[in-house]
């Protein structure tokens, strides 16, 4: 079965450090993988995503992200965190699960990373 | 404007009550989903919705019912029968021959 790590629950950075958040998953195919950020009391809001080609992809707000295969890993990076970059921050992976009614497409998600921003 | 629309942003729940929560999306997307948040477990999938008149469940639908009528809709019901429903609760979109889901803003449900 699919899953997805996220092994830290709470990183807190310095306004201007540089963060990296790590994820890992488990999937037997190629992975569609996703970063979402969640402001408190909000919904989720895309970051990036990878489905295939350069495996370094840029998002939106500064953040990066490389796939590395041969680590399962799917790990997002900003050189410079500002304050309004304090949120929750999400990894899933996509998979498409084949059943009587057909395919269907479906993401499981970590269980998340809290970011916290001193000044 | 174009988006997804979750109300009420707040419910509230009595005991044996059930309870329906909205979502409605004016993106012409033809997959939809329910998500369960809950503190530190990440967004489990409730209920999800290729086409119209058509649903199947997710990792957790004890408890849970859905219709889906019309495109835009995708209502989700929260029953007597799920004895723990206070979380926060996020719908999704996905356009067709795309993998992206979009969100709505959620809705908080509070049992009294």
């Amino acid at each position: 079965a699919q899953s997805v790590t996220q092994p830290d629950i709470h990183i807190t950075v310095s306004e201007g450090a540089s963060l990296e958040l790590r994820c890992n998953y488990s999937y037997g195919a190629t992975p569609y993988l996703f970063w979402y950020v969640q402001s408190p009391g909000q919904g989720l809001q895309l970051l990036l995503k990878y489905f295939s080609g350069d495996t370094l992809v840029q998002g939106i707000k500064g953040f990066e992200a490389e796939f590395k295969r041969s680590q399962s890993s799917f790990n997002l990076r900003k050189p410079s965190v500002h304050w309004s970059d304090a949120a929750e921050y999400f990894c899933a992976v996509g998979r498409i699960e084949d059943n009587s009614g057909g395919s269907n497409y479906k993401l499981t998600f970590g269980k998340g990373t809290l970011l916290t921003v001193n000044p | 404007d174009g988006g997804i629309t979750q109300s009420p942003k707040y419910l509230f729940r009595k005991e044996g009550q059930n309870v329906t929560l909205s979502c409605e999306q004016n993106l012409n997307h033809d997959a939809m989903y329910w998500y369960r948040q809950d503190p530190g477990q990440g967004l489990r999938l409730i209920y999800y919705s290729q086409i119209v008149n058509d649903f199947q469940k997710g990792d957790i639908a004890e408890g849970y019912s859905v219709s889906r009528e019309k495109k835009e809709s995708f209502p989700l019901t929260v029953t007597s029968a799920q004895k723990n429903p206070t979380a926060f609760y996020l719908c999704a979109s996905t356009p067709v021959g795309e993998e992206t889901q979009y969100f709505g803003p959620g809705t908080r449900l509070l049992v009294l």
